[in-house]
C-alpha cells in the first residue's frame, strides 16, 4: 500500500523559506504515469495546488506561486521536496503531498499524506 | 484563468439524495475529479474521470459531467458523508490544476 508522509518545520518566520519533504513508501517515485504534488489548505479557505514534479525533474507550478516555489525529487527517489521562499502569514496552511495521476495529461490525486501544519509567525 | 464554481453549502436529510454542482466554461470537455475532505483529515478521491469510482468508495457516490456543469450525487446520504467536497480539473491551456471553492455538505 502506497504511503506518503510529510515532514518539516511547523513554524517559519516571515520572509524566510519554508522547506518540506515527502517520503514515499510502498511504491516508487520513478514509476511512469505519476507526478508527485504539493497541495495546501489554508484556514477557512479551499484547496490550493502548489505544483507537481515528475521523477525526471519536469515540473508544473501554480502560476500564482511560481516565482517562489521549487519542487524537486531527491536523488534517493524515495522523497520529493517543496521549497517556498519569502513566506508571509498568508502561507500558513496545512501542506499535503500527494500522488498525481498522469498519462496524456495530468489528472487526479489518488494518494495523499496526512498533512503537516506550517505556521508563519515571528 | 479557468474558474470552477461550487455552491458554498448544501444541506440534506439522512436517507435523501445530495447533488453538488461544479460549474465551469465547457467543463464537459474536461475530466472532472471530486474529493471528500472531512474535518481534520486529508482529502479523499471519491470520483475520477467524471464518473468513475475508486474501489473503496461506496456505490452511493456517482458523478456526471456535461455542458457547463459537473455534478457529484450522493444517494441515501448518511451522517458520515458530512464533509467538504471539492471538484478539480487540469487546465490544459495554462498547465495547472484548478480546484473549485468547495461545498460544505451538512446532513440535517
Amino acid at each position: 500500500q502506497l504511503q506518503l508522509q510529510e515532514s518539516g518545520p511547523g513554524l517559519v518566520k516571515p520572509s524566510e523559506a519554508l522547506s518540506l519533504s515527502c517520503t514515499v513508501s510502498g511504491g516508487s517515485i520513478s514509476r511512469s504515469s505519476y507526478y508527485w504534488a504539493w497541495v495546501r489548505h489554508a484556514p477557512g479557505e479551499g484547496l490550493e495546488w502548489i505544483g507537481s514534479v515528475y521523477y525526471s525533474g519536469k515540473t508544473y507550478y501554480n502560476p500564482s506561486l511560481k516565482s517562489r516555489v521549487t519542487i524537486s525529487v531527491a536523488t534517493s527517489k524515495t522523497q520529493f521536496s517543496l521549497r517556498l521562499t519569502s513566506v508571509t502569514a498568508a502561507d500558513t496552511a496545512m501542506y499535503y503531498c500527494a500522488r498525481h495521476m498522469s498519462s496524456v495529461s495530468l489528472y487526479y490525486f489518488d494518494y495523499w499524506g496526512h498533512g503537516t501544519l506550517v505556521t508563519v509567525s515571528s | 484563468s479557468y474558474v470552477l464554481t461550487q455552491p458554498p453549502s448544501v444541506s440534506v436529510a439522512p436517507g435523501k439524495t445530495a447533488s453538488i454542482t461544479c460549474g465551469g466554461n465547457q467543463i464537459g470537455d474536461k475530466s472532472v475529479h471530486w474529493y471528500q475532505q472531512k474535518s481534520g483529515q486529508a482529502p479523499v478521491l471519491v470520483i475520477h474521470y467524471d464518473s468513475d469510482r475508486p474501489s473503496a468508495i461506496p456505490e452511493r457516490f456517482s458523478g456526471s459531467n456535461s455542458g457547463n456543469t459537473a455534478t457529484l450525487t450522493i444517494t441515501r446520504v448518511e451522517a458520515g458523508d458530512e464533509a467538504d467536497y471539492y471538484c478539480q480539473v487540469w487546465d490544459d491551456s495554462r498547465d495547472q490544476v484548478i480546484f473549485g471553492g468547495g461545498t460544505k455538505l451538512t446532513v440535517l
